[in-house]
């Protein structure tokens, strides 16, 4: 079975340019967190989404939204891109939101 | 509130030495704590966890755990280091028992000399 899936693997941005990250999860999972992580650092949490609700957001600017399909996969989408915003984005799917995260290999962000 | 401490960036052990990553936890409510590994271009794997069934957490790979409320800690433990082993190390938090929401520390990379 696949795991969960992210596109693309890598990513090469402009300041002030928009991004639109994807992330397709195990079969079955109706869950999808987001998780930024910044080069020496650990992942930080973004948003979870169950059954194409928002479920949770962590301290992220508006500048950063999601949204999730009826077929549950899921999309990230930054604006207004900024240096800072440079990071390893990683996806995670679970059965249900408490459940166990299976995380996919994530897509590298630059942002020039 | 819920937050994670990993002492030490990095960590350098030689191959068939003790490995020990230190992580202390800070919870106002009884927490759910995770080891996961990282290793170069992937994604995390969940090592091992504790669900407040018994103290001393096995994992995968050899590695174990062991939480100690009175130290507010949960240090990764493995009696014999691999080449294999090097990677990147992260403490999680969590509110629920199997996952959900992490609160990840800022990771402890371990290198393993020959």
């Amino acid at each position: 079975d696949a795991g969960v899936t992210q596109s693309p693997t890598h990513l090469i941005k402009t300041r002030g340019q928009h991004v639109t990250l994807r992330c397709s999860p195990i079969s079955g999972h109706k869950s999808v967190s987001w998780y930024q992580q910044v080069l020496g650092q650990g992942p930080q949490f973004i948003f979870q989404y169950y059954e194409k609700e928002e479920r949770g957001r962590g301290n992220f600017p508006d500048r950063f939204s999601a949204r999730q399909f009826p077929n549950y996969s899921s999309e990230l989408n930054v604006n207004a891109l900024l240096l800072g915003d440079s990071a390893l984005y990683l996806c995670a799917s679970s059965l249900v939101p408490e459940e166990k995260l299976f995380f996919g290999s994530g897509t590298q962000l630059s942002v020039l | 509130a819920q937050s994670v401490t990993q002492l030490g960036s990095h960590v350098s052990v030689s191959e068939g030495a003790l490995v020990l990553l230190r992580c202390n936890y800070s919870s106002s409510v009884p927490p759910y704590l995770f080891w996961y590994v990282q290793y170069p271009n992937q994604g995390l794997q969940l090592l091992l966890k504790y669900t407040s069934a018994a103290t001393l957490v096995k994992g995968i790979n050899g590695f174990e755990a062991e939480f100690k409320k009175s130290e507010t800690s949960f240090h990764l433990t493995k009696p014999s280091a691999h080449m294999s082993d090097a990677a990147e190390y992260f403490c999680a938090v969590s509110l629920y028992n199997q996952g959900g929401k992490l609160i990840f520390g800022q990771g402890t990379e371990l290198s393993v000399k020959p």
